[in-house]
């Protein structure tokens, strides 16, 4: 297995601009969550998954993020309108129920 | 809401320290506690503990947790410059859900 995939990897835009992060998990894993991780706040969880439903987004920071995950295989977050202080990197990990979480390699989001 | 607190912050040592790394957590339906190294790029697994009493070992590397005291330590001994990181410790309760701490980093001076 190629481990969790996220794309892109880097991604620069403009305020205002809609940014869509994308992430494939682990075949297998029942479990998708999305952070935000920032040298003041370190790794925030925003919003996991379980069998493909949403459980917990309490830590989507406003209405400007939504999350979805229409599959075992795939999932968005999506920042719409995006700000300058949504820049970080987002993680996307995955985990099945009796295991460790594994992390993809991250989107570095820098909006200017 | 569940809430893991890792101690110190920053520590900085020379080779061959040993050194502690303190993670305390409140969760609900405590399932594991995990431990996780993050250089530069994704955090990368490096132990989950489920049981009270029972250290994990990985070389250098060893943990162990406290169900009754709600904490888990990680041993780093003879440490080198590669093991400068950040250390990040997580819970997962009973609905599965992770939540990490602010981590410790460490950095190993030659």
């Amino acid at each position: 297995d190629a481990g969790v995939i996220q794309s892109p990897r880097h991604e620069v835009t403009e305020m205002g601009q809609e940014v869509t992060l994308r992430c494939k998990p682990i075949s297998g894993h029942n479990s998708l969550f999305w952070y935000r991780q920032t040298m003041m706040r370190g790794l925030e969880l925003l919003i996991y998954f379980n069998n493909n439903v949403p459980i917990d987004d309490s830590g989507m920071p406003e209405d400007r993020f939504s999350a979805k995950m229409p599959n075992a295989s795939f999932s968005t977050l999506k920042i719409q309108p995006s700000e300058p202080r949504d820049s970080a990197v987002y993680f996307c990990a995955s985990s099945a129920r009796i295991l460790s979480a594994f992390f993809g390699q991250g989107t570095r989001l820098t909006v200017v | 809401e569940d809430k893991v607190v890792q101690s110190p912050l920053s520590l900085v040592v020379h080779e061959g320290d040993t050194v502690t790394l303190n993670c305390s957590y409140e969760v609900t339906n405590f399932r594991s506690l995990l431990w996780y190294k993050q250089e530069k790029k994704a955090p990368t697994f490096l132990f989950m503990l489920t049981s009270s009493g029972i250290e994990k070992k990985s070389g250098r590397l060893s943990s162990i947790l406290d169900k009754k005291e709600l904490f888990s330590i990680l041993n780093i001994t003879a440490t080198q410059t590669g093991d400068s990181a950040v250390y990040l410790c997580a819970t997962q309760g009973g609905s599965e859900k992770l939540v990490f701490g602010k981590g410790t980093k460490l950095t190993v001076n030659p």
